[in-house]
Order: C-alpha cells, then sequence, then structure tokens
C-alpha cells in the first residue's frame, strides 16, 4: 500500500534553513504531483508547493522566494527546504500525494518544525 | 489567489444529526473541490474529490455537491468518529488554497 514517510524539522533559529524529506512506497512518483502542505499550531492548512517525478515545481506565491522542493526519482523521495526561517514558519509540516484533480489522497505522519531564538 | 469561505466555522451537533457545512470560493471553479477530515493530532483524510465524488473506503453518509462558486458537504446522520474539523479545498488554480475549517463538536 501506498505509505508516504517523512524526517527532519524539529528545533531552529531564525534564519536557519528547515529541509524536510519524504520517502514514498507503494507506489512510482511517476503519474502523480507530490506536494508539501503546513499547518500553524492551532490554525488552518497552507499549501507550499508541488513537484512531479520529472522535477518540474510549482510554489505558493507567497514563499516562491525562501523555498525548494527536489525530487530524488532514484530513491522515490521528495524534499522541502525553506530558507531564512521565523517564528511565522513554525508549523506541522506533511508531505502528501496529489493525484490530479481526485485529490490529495495519501498524506505523511507531519513533522513539527518549531523556529525559537 | 482564490480564497475559500467555510461557513460556519464551528457547529455544535448530536450523534444522528444531519448537518451541513458550506463553502464558497471567490471565483469560479467549476467542480475543483476537495474536502478533508482532520482529527487532532492526525494528518487530513480526503472524504470527497471533484465536488461530488466519494473516496474509496469513506462512508456514503458523507456526500458532495456543488460547483462554480458554491458547495456543500453533508453529514447524514452524526457518527461518533465525525466529531473533527473540516476543509475545502479549491484544485482549480494554483495555489491550492484551503477554507479556513469547520470544526464539528459534540453537543
Amino acid at each position: 500500500q501506498v505509505q508516504l514517510q517523512q524526517w527532519g524539522g524539529g528545533l531552529l533559529k531564525p534564519s536557519e534553513t528547515l529541509s524536510l524529506n519524504c520517502d514514498v512506497s507503494g507506489v512510482s512518483l511517476r503519474g502523480y504531483q507530490w506536494s508539501w502542505i503546513r499547518q500553524p499550531p492551532g490554525k488552518g492548512l497552507e499549501w507550499i508547493g508541488e513537484i512531479n517525478y520529472s522535477g518540474t515545481s510549482n510554489y505558493n506565491p507567497s514563499l516562491k522566494s525562501r523555498v525548494t522542493i527536489s525530487v530524488d526519482s532514484s530513491k522515490n523521495q521528495f524534499s522541502l527546504e525553506v530558507r531564512s526561517v521565523t517564528a511565522a514558519d513554525t508549523a506541522v509540516y506533511y508531505c502528501a500525494r496529489d493525484d490530479l484533480g481526485s485529490g490529495i489522497d495519501y498524506w505523511g505522519q507531519g513533522t513539527l518544525a518549531t523556529v525559537s531564538s | 489567489d482564490i480564497q475559500m469561505t467555510q461557513s460556519p466555522s464551528s457547529l455544535s451537533a448530536s450523534v444522528g444529526d444531519r448537518v451541513t457545512i458550506t463553502c464558497r470560493a471567490s471565483q469560479s471553479i467549476a467542480t475543483y473541490l476537495n474536502w478533508y477530515q482532520q482529527i487532532a493530532g492526525k494528518a487530513p483524510k480526503l472524504l470527497i474529490y471533484a465536488a461530488s465524488d466519494l473516496q474509496t473506503g469513506v462512508p456514503s453518509r458523507f456526500s458532495g455537491s456543488g460547483s462554480g462558486t458554491e458547495f456543500t458537504l453533508t453529514l447524514s446522520s452524526l457518527q461518533p468518529d465525525d466529531f473533527a474539523t473540516y476543509y475545502c479545498q479549491q484544485s482549480y488554480s494554483s495555489p491550492y488554497t484551503f477554507g479556513q475549517g469547520t470544526k464539528l463538536e459534540i453537543k
């Protein structure tokens, strides 16, 4: 079955870089969009961006200048990097599969990233 | 960006009740609308995609309708597991924005 296992995050200081990884098992990366979504504590969901198998990415303009999503198809993994973090980047980050018009149907377990001096 | 507005923001109901949550888009999104359920501390779960298609494995008491700018999620007979927060999301154009959420609580 399809599983997304993510790791990274933790406690960061302002201006540091947040790095998260997501390992996909049970399905090839081909044919889907692979997304990152975040949720600040007690708040709603924010779409960060997505990438496909071939490495074509698409970002939320609100974060585009600080975010990079990359893919390693040989390992069936994709990654998120958020640069120059501030307290506003404190959130649970989710990796997920977007089934192209059929919704975001598989999610990672979520990883908390806390930015504090 | 397309703004998604849900109403109500919170709702109290009893087991067995029928409830409806509304999601409005700031511009037409055809039927590119998805609904998710999130239980506290867990990842969201896809319930409905393309406005009215039930995701595999989701109970038939969940249903969705609408097109254009107005959409509804209906739970026909609330069960204890249904008390959660519900989000709509548009997949019409990037960035794929979510509604602010509707928290469904036990009365």
